[in-house]
């Protein structure tokens, strides 16, 4: 079974610090993917992904930052942490897609999510 | 562009009910759909998703959603629900030549005794 962890639960930082939240996942997945998760607003994407030090912006890349240098671990960068970047993360990775319905067969797998709170 | 709207933020049921939660997406490209579930301090897990074929796809505890093309919508539904149930739902499209889920804001569940 496909297994992503993130490295911490629940953070505590305060304005200004850089923050790294941290992504492992052991299926040997190309694709990784951080979201954050905000009520009312769903899951939105802010930086993904699909090989080793390669990288794409999401929706909202604005004031973060990524780096895969290794295949299975992807770290999520806040360069200087601020109120409004308080917010659940959630971590997910999936296989490059194969087959007949090619990414339609390679469904995302998630962490359980890093609650970070910005004082 | 591409989005999901979940039509209803919370649905409060009683314990061997039928539920129903609707989910419709926009997208001017042919995609994938998917719903996710999260329990309690949980990431998402995937419930089911619709490739192709049947319109009437089941997934995992029960759980089944009908892909409806003209009406852009993609409803799930259970038939019984238990208090296990309890969980946020989130409906999701991915297009299939992408790599961008896009979700929906999610819809609230909760199975009352």
């Amino acid at each position: 079974d496909v297994k992503v962890t993130q490295s911490s639960r629940y953070l505590v930082k305060r304005t200004g610090e850089k923050v790294f939240l941290e992504c492992v996942q052991d299926m040997d997945h190309e694709n990784m993917f951080w979201y954050r998760q905000d009520p009312g607003l769903g899951l939105r994407l802010i930086y993904f992904s699909y090989d080793v030090k390669m990288k794409e912006k999401g929706d909202i890349p604005e004031g973060y930052s990524v780096s895969r240098e290794k295949k299975e671990r992807f770290s999520l960068i806040l360069e200087s942490a601020s109120t409004n970047q308080t917010s659940m993360y959630l971590c997910a990775s999936s296989s490059f897609p194969t087959g007949g319905q090619g990414a339609g067969n390679s469904p995302l797998h998630f962490g359980n999510g890093t609650r970070l709170t910005v004082t | 562009a591409q989005s999901v709207t979940q039509l209803d933020s919370q649905v409060p049921v009683f314990e061997e009910a039928p539920v129903e939660l609707r989910c419709n997406y926009s997208s001017s490209v042919s995609v994938y759909l998917f719903w996710y579930v999260q329990y309690p301090n949980q990431g998402l897990q995937l419930l089911l998703k619709y490739l192709s074929g049947s319109t009437l796809v089941k997934g995992i505890n029960g759980f089944e959603a009908e892909f409806n093309k003209s009406q852009t919508s993609f409803h799930l539904r259970k038939p019984s629900v238990h208090i296990s149930d309890t969980a946020e739902y989130f409906c999701a499209i991915l297009d299939t030549g992408g790599f961008k889920t896009i979700f929906g804001a999610g819809t609230r569940l909760f199975v009352k005794a």
